[in-house]
């Protein structure tokens, strides 16, 4: 099975702050790479789908990057409500990254 | 608006079986266009797939739970189902169901994103 590692585990900023968290895959899996958001008590939302596509509704300040095994997630400028814990997910094989929690 | 809503006990003794069905309304699960999914959360940690159910019924796994897994569907109930049997302590999680968008490049069904979540339900193992 493909693994995920994300880095960091937890991540202090700043409301302004610009925030890049990383996934990584221990194989290649081309663009197959999903990012959610998730508050506590609340299911995941979906961010960017195909590393670099931003889901409908999703704030612009999002972004992704990346293709192969390395990738990224950034927030341009850090908002209140982006306080949460993000997963990067491979897609096409379901597995998820233990998460990145955005914390002030 | 597709909405999925979890349902099923909310406590299960060990070694005993856990089942969840998933009510999915505003579109139907009889379509060759998504996957349909559960996924847990044990308490303070992280996501994990449990298994996916495909159009025409075809199932896949996490494999380290195969052989404890079954997820299945009534599409005249427009739900599917999550059997997990011989349940422990470490089973203990809130559980989603979800549907996944797909893309199919020549012959193959690729799953791009999940763009659907239930709100979830805790599933407590205990005697």
């Amino acid at each position: 099975d493909i693994q995920m590692t994300q880095s960091p585990f937890t991540l202090s900023a700043s409301i302004g702050d610009r925030v890049t968290i990383t996934c990584r895959a221990s194989q290649s899996i081309s663009s197959w790479l999903a990012w959610y958001q998730q508050k506590p008590g609340k299911a995941p939302k979906l961010l960017i789908y195909k590393a670099s596509n931003l889901e409908y509704g999703v704030p612009s300040r999002f972004s992704g990057s990346g293709s192969g095994t390395d990738f990224t997630l950034t927030i341009s400028r850090l908002q209140s409500d982006d306080f949460a814990t993000y997963y990067c997910q491979h897609s096409n094989g379901w597995t998820f990254g233990q998460g990145t929690k955005v914390e002030i | 608006q597709l909405q999925l809503q979890e349902s099923g006990p909310g406590r299960v003794k060990p070694s005993e079986t856990l089942s969840l069905t998933c009510s999915v309304s505003g579109g139907s699960i009889s379509t060759s266009s998504y996957y349909w999914g559960w996924i847990r959360q044990p308490p303070g940690e992280g996501l994990e797939w449990i298994g996916s159910i495909y159009y025409g019924g075809n199932t896949y796994y996490k494999s380290s739970l195969k052989g404890r897994v079954t997820i299945s569907e009534d599409t005249s109930k427009n739900q599917f189902s999550l059997n997990l049997s011989s349940v422990s302590a470490a089973d203990t999680a809130v559980y989603y169901c979800a549907r996944a968008s797909i893309t199919i490049i020549g012959v193959d069904v690729n799953v791009v994103a999940i763009d659907y979540w239930g709100q979830g339900i805790l599933v407590t193992v205990s005697s």
